[in-house]
């Protein structure tokens, strides 16, 4: 079945350095979106990106989604103890109402 | 608030009980969905409703049965669950169109715990 891998699974950074979570899809992906869950809350939505090569930016975070639209990244710019949390992607196919999510990557910045 | 409500939010069974979840939503979404989160685990998802119709059963065991009401409801009838059941339980909605689906809004989750 379709599956969804995120790497790296665990980051810890200092404050103020950068960071990138990459996913990485088993098959092509229509759309895909990125969540963000804080230590005992719930995913909350970040962004979705739905064309081939797209970029996006919110402040310090950036979202890529791959020539393939089989892969995306999300890279925070001189992070802050505020980015604490799980990064989770979500891909889905075409012709489906579901979404397959990432394994997610574990941020910890360190101030 | 995210204009997705689960009740209750900590629930603690043993094996033998039986109990729901509840899920409301707010947002006048035409979907809604049951999600798993264990530990160490990626979010998995369970049961997808659209306009009240079960679309997808990811091979949930029996033991796991959904009910949607109406489209602004949904419940997570629970029997003779097993400890490794343990997580958290997180309900969504999202719109549903022509296009795909858009946002999905997440509701605070239950954490069960199955002793």
């Amino acid at each position: 079945g379709q599956q969804v891998m995120q790497i790296p699974q665990y980051q810890h950074v200092q404050e103020g350095e950068d960071f990138t979570t990459y996913c990485n899809s088993s098959t092509t992906l229509s759309n895909i979106q990125w969540y963000k869950q804080r230590p005992g809350g719930h995913p909350v939505f970040l962004i979705q990106l739905v064309k081939s090569g797209e970029v996006k930016k919110q402040k310090r975070l950036t979202f890529q989604f791959g020539e393939a639209k089989k892969n995306s990244s999300l890279h925070i710019t001189a992070t802050q103890t505020t980015d604490v949390g799980t990064y989770f992607c979500a891909g889905t196919t075409s012709g489906t109402y579901k979404y397959i999510f990432g394994t997610g990557t574990r941020l910890k910045v360190l101030a | 608030e995210t204009g997705v409500t689960q009740t209750p939010r900590h629930l603690v069974m043993g094996m033998t009980n039986k109990k729901s979840l509840k899920c409301e939503q707010h947002l006048g979404h035409n979907a809604m969905y049951w999600y798993k989160q264990s530990a160490k685990k990626p979010l998995e998802l369970m049961f997808v409703y659209n306009f009240k119709e079960q679309t997808e059963n990811n091979s949930v065991p029996s033991r796991f049965s959904p009910e949607c009401p109406n489209s602004s409801h949904l419940f997570l009838h629970l029997h003779t669950l097993q400890p490794e059941d343990s997580a958290l339980y997180l309900c969504a909605s999202s719109q549903v169109g022509l296009a795909g689906t858009d946002t999905q809004y997440f509701g605070p989750g239950t954490r069960l715990t199955v002793l």
